[in-house]
C-alpha cells in the first residue's frame, strides 16, 4: 500500500466527451504527478503539480489539464476525447526537495478505454 | 530529448536461474530508480542510486549504477515466480522531470 488512492478503476467513454480523474496523495506529499502508460509501454510524463501550481510538462495537447487542491489532492481532465487516449492513468506523489521529490508513490491507476 | 533504453524488452527463464537487465541512457542522470509493476497495479518502487558505482542490494536483487551515472543494471539471483512483472527505471531530466524506460518484462516460468 503506497497511501496514493485514485478513481475510479476503470472508466468507459465514447470519443469527443470530457473525463475527470482524480487522485488522493500520500499523507504530507505536497507534489503530484500524472503518467499515461499505454499497453506494454513505460509511463509516459503529462504533468506535475507542486502546492497548486503546474510545475512541468511533458508533451500532451492542451487538452489534458490538471487541478491540485489545497489538501493536495489532485484531478486529471481530458478534453475531447481520442482513441488513442485509452490507457492506464497514474498518479504519483512525492516530497520536494533534494532526492525525495524523485522518489515517487503510485497509485493502482485509471484504466481509461475511448471507444 | 534525455531517453531511458532497457534490455532486454522481454524475458522468459525458468525458475532458478539468475539475469540481468539493463538500463542505458547517453546523459548522465542524478539519480536512476528502479520500480517493479504487476498487471493492473501502479509501480512500486525498488531500490534508488544515486552514486556513481554504487551497489546495493535487496535480498535477490542487486542493483548497480554506472561510475559515469548514465546506465544502470539489476541482477536477480535464483530467480522465482513471485519475481515476474514488468521493471521499470526511471531518472529526473535536465528540467528535474521524471522519465522513465519502456520496461523489461520479465516472466519466470515454474
Amino acid at each position: 500500500e503506497t497511501g496514493v488512492t485514485q478513481s475510479p478503476t476503470h472508466l468507459i467513454k465514447t470519443r469527443g466527451q470530457q473525463v475527470t480523474l482524480r487522485c488522493s496523495s500520500q499523507s504530507g506529499h505536497n507534489t503530484v504527478s500524472w503518467y499515461q502508460q499505454a499497453l506494454g509501454q513505460g509511463p509516459q510524463f503529462i504533468f506535475q503539480y507542486y502546492r497548486e501550481e503546474e510545475n512541468g510538462r511533458g508533451n500532451f495537447p492542451p487538452r489534458f489539464s490538471g487541478l491540485q487542491f489545497p489538501n493536495y489532492s489532485s484531478e486529471l481532465n481530458v478534453n475531447a476525447l481520442e482513441l488513442d487516449d485509452s490507457a492506464l492513468y497514474l498518479c504519483a506523489s512525492s516530497l520536494d526537495g533534494g532526492l525525495a521529490k524523485n522518489i515517487q508513490y503510485f497509485g493502482a491507476g485509471t484504466r481509461l478505454s475511448v471507444l | 530529448t534525455q531517453l531511458l533504453e532497457q534490455s532486454p524488452q522481454f524475458l522468459s527463464i525458468q525458475e532458478g536461474e539468475n539475469l540481468t537487465v539493463y538500463c542505458n541512457s547517453s546523459s548522465v542522470f542524478s539519480s536512476l530508480q528502479w520500480y517493479r509493476q504487476e498487471p493492473g497495479e501502479g509501480p512500486v518502487l525498488l531500490v534508488t542510486v544515486v552514486t556513481g558505482g554504487e551497489v546495493k542490494k535487496l535480498k535477490r536483487l542487486t542493483f548497480q549504477f554506472g561510475d559515469a551515472r548514465k546506465d544502470s543494471s539489476l541482477h536477480i539471483t535464483a530467480a522465482q515466480t513471485g519475481d515476474t512483472g514488468l521493471y521499470l527505471c526511471a531518472g529526473a531530466d535536465r528540467d528535474d522531470k521524471i522519465i522513465f524506460g519502456k520496461g523489461t518484462r520479465l516472466h519466470i516460468l515454474p
